[in-house]
């Protein structure tokens, strides 16, 4: 089992530019989230998911879209990128009360 | 809402020394506790939980109980070692949440020295 996987592991952007956070996980999980770790903050929940074709909100979804076509996969889309969505982004699924986390993608956003 | 506190970094200390996190919460339903733990460079991996009051979780020599009365989940370790120096973080998770996603603490860097 590769567990959680994210790719890519680090990326810069400019501001305004788009991309697409990779995650995906082979343990079948119906759970999946996306978190971001910022300096003194600890980790906010962006978006979840319960299962294919379901998501929702969570603490700060503001410009982040993301969609659930298949169990195993769930990106995160930045539209317009700005500077204040550097951070470090985990992405994360669950089995009961156990989460598993990614290693995370590194953003920064210039 | 939910909300976790822990105690502010960074602590350090010398190897074989105890070591406690404090950590208090605040919750609405009956959550799960857990302790996750960050190495550097690395994502963040489950240190232990407990999901009932009175629950003790233990890995690797490391402690922690779920007390009720005083809505606390202090992490413990007899004595550290260089290789716990990591940032820690306290959660919950319970039902009032997102799908039971986690709310963390702002988390605690410890640095061990030889």
């Amino acid at each position: 089992n590769a567990g959680v996987t994210q790719t890519p592991k680090f990326q810069v952007l400019k501001t305004g530019q788009s991309m697409t956070l990779q995650c995906a996980q082979d343990m079948n999980h119906e759970y999946m989230s996306w978190y971001r770790q910022d300096p003194g903050m600890g980790l906010r929940l962006i978006h979840y998911s319960v299962g294919a074709g379901i998501t929702d909100q969570g603490e700060v979804p503001n410009g982040y879209n993301v969609s659930r076509s298949t169990t195993e996969d769930f990106p995160l889309r930045l539209l317009s990128a700005a500077p204040s969505q550097t951070s470090v982004y985990f992405c994360a699924s669950r089995r009961r009360a156990e989460q598993f986390f990614g290693p995370g993608t590194r953003l920064t956003v210039l | 809402g939910n909300s976790v506190t822990q105690m502010e970094g960074p602590v350090t200390l010398s190897e074989e020394a105890f070591l406690t996190i404090n950590c208090t919460y605040t919750a609405t339903g009956y959550p799960s506790l857990f302790w996750y733990v960050q190495y550097p460079g690395e994502g963040l991996q489950l240190l232990l939980k407990a999901t009932k009051a009175d629950d003790k979780g233990s890995n690797k020599g490391f402690e922690a109980t779920y007390r009720k009365e005083t809505t606390s989940f202090h992490l413990e370790k007899g004595s550290v070692q260089v290789s716990d120096s990591a940032v820690y973080f306290c959660a919950l998770s319970d039902d009032s949440n997102s799908g039971y996603a986690l709310n963390f603490g702002k988390g605690t860097s410890l640095l061990v020295t030889p």
